[in-house]
């Protein structure tokens, strides 16, 4: 994958779950953080590195500091458990490989 | 409102063809950059192919697992793309997105399954 992501990440609830994703290109492009939870279709949470659409809580929240963007989930709950996906915009598209939230 | 819907996906067989549609509205596909996505059962996501705007040559390239089988082309008249999948593989069972960037928020379809099995 292009773009470098943990495979896991555990947080108790109620704690800030932060997930990373990594890349050169990163300095150049904005991020987007896909949720994906198990036999759904995965669900746009942050675009332009922090944005957020309509619907979606300002727990979630977004950062980008050089060529690290962190996707960042406070006060975590047992709903957010589900499988993030960050992706890029280059001459195609570009992704992570994904990271599983347990909250527990 | 601009989306893109799939269509096209079924079971097919090893070695079989199959041919995906993204069909567009509230916007002309050949204006836009347009990727075509997939996710096997339990992986990640994946990035198959795209082609580029018209005003950008509409260059098409491929990922290497698929390159010489997929073939993205456009009918500027229905304002749809297509994926043709010819010599398909067990591996590439997958649910099948079409996507495209924009400034804001990227139009991504519903996604299509295709199941190559015997």
């Amino acid at each position: 994958y292009e773009l470098t992501q943990p495979s896991s990440v555990s947080v108790s609830p109620g704690q800030t779950a932060r997930i990373p994703c990594s890349g050169d290109v990163l300095t150049k492009r904005y991020v987007r953080w896909f949720r994906q939870k198990p036999g759904q279709a995965p669900v746009l949470i942050i675009y332009k590195d922090s944005e957020r659409p309509s619907g979606i809580p300002e727990r979630i929240s977004g950062s980008s500091s050089g060529t690290t963007v962190t996707l960042t989930i406070s006060g975590a709950q047992i709903e957010d458990e589900a499988d993030y996906y960050c992706y890029s915009a280059t001459d195609h598209f570009i992704f992570g490989g994904g990271t599983k939230l347990t909250v527990l | 409102e601009v989306q893109l819907v799939e269509s096209g996906g079924g079971l097919v067989k090893p070695g079989g063809s199959l041919r995906l549609s993204c069909a567009a509205s509230g916007f002309i596909i050949s204006n836009a950059w347009v990727n075509w996505v997939r996710q096997a059962p339990g992986k990640g996501l994946e990035w198959v192919g795209r082609i580029k705007s018209k005003t950008d040559d509409g260059t098409v390239d491929y990922a290497a697992p698929v390159e010489g089988r997929f073939t993205i082309s456009r009918d500027d008249s229905k304002n749809t793309l297509y994926l043709d999948m010819n010599s398909l593989k067990t591996e590439d069972t997958a649910l099948y997105y079409c996507a495209t960037p924009t400034t804001e928020m990227d139009v991504w379809g519903q996604g299509t399954t295709v199941t190559v099995s015997s």
